[in-house]
């Protein structure tokens, strides 16, 4: 069975702060995802990444994926109370065939940022 | 603006209930999944469609069956609801490999 393991599960930092967050694995996958979700609502994508060492930036988040294609992480530069959610990577197994879009969700990253 | 619904947005139900929860989608996709979402353990497959009428169990099906009747339309039944199925349930869909899922907003289900 292929996982993802995310690190930290939980994270409260004030407004200014920096952070990064984790998505490790020892399978190799296809492309990697990010989604954040906020309460009440479902996730909602933030970036894929599909070559290892591509590193892609939206905004403040700057998303990684590893050379070997088996981690991933996202950091906040200068984290907002606007950034505070449950952040969730998700990767496509190389080993899937069929193009069922099917994704292995990692546990996610529960941010707060604090005013 | 693309969409995918959920029938209830809360649910509480009693054990040995049959419950239906009903997701519909406006995007011609053809995938469809079912998760449901506890913490600290992420989301989790329970079924997904490639195709009307067509299945495929995800990593959590027991308990559980689903119905795919038309494009647009998936649907998940707990045949017989338990406590243990007491949890958050999302609905997404997706065209392809590689591309976005889109999720609704979820159903909160209580089973008493």
């Amino acid at each position: 069975t292929q996982l993802l393991e995310q690190s930290p599960q939980f994270l409260s930092i004030q407004e200014g702060e920096n952070l990064t967050v984790y998505c490790n694995s020892s399978s190799v996958f296809s492309s990697l995802q990010w989604y954040r979700q906020e309460p009440g609502e479902g996730p909602v994508l933030l970036v894929t990444v599909v070559t290892g060492g591509e590193v892609k930036k939206l905004k403040r988040l700057t998303f990684q994926f590893g050379d070997a294609r088996k981690d991933s992480s996202l950091h906040i530069t200068a984290a907002q109370p606007g950034d505070t959610g449950l952040y969730l990577c998700a990767g496509i197994s190389r080993a899937t065939s069929s193009n069922t879009g099917k994704l292995i969700f990692g546990q996610g990253t529960t941010l707060q940022v604090k005013p | 603006d693309v969409k995918v619904t959920q029938s209830s947005r809360y649910l509480v139900k009693r054990t040995g209930e049959k419950v239906f929860l009903e997701c519909v989608q406006d995007m011609d996709h053809e995938n469809m999944f079912w998760y449901r979402q506890d913490p600290g353990l992420g989301l989790r497959l329970i079924y997904f469609s490639y195709d009307v009428k067509m299945k495929e169990k995800g990593d959590i099906p027991e308990g559980y069956s689903v119905s795919r009747e038309k494009k647009e339309r998936f649907s998940l039944i707990l045949e017989s609801a338990s406590t243990n199925q007491t949890s958050m349930y999302l609905c997404a869909s997706t065209w392809g490999v590689l591309n976005e899922q889109f999720f609704g907003p979820g159903t909160r289900l209580t089973v008493l």
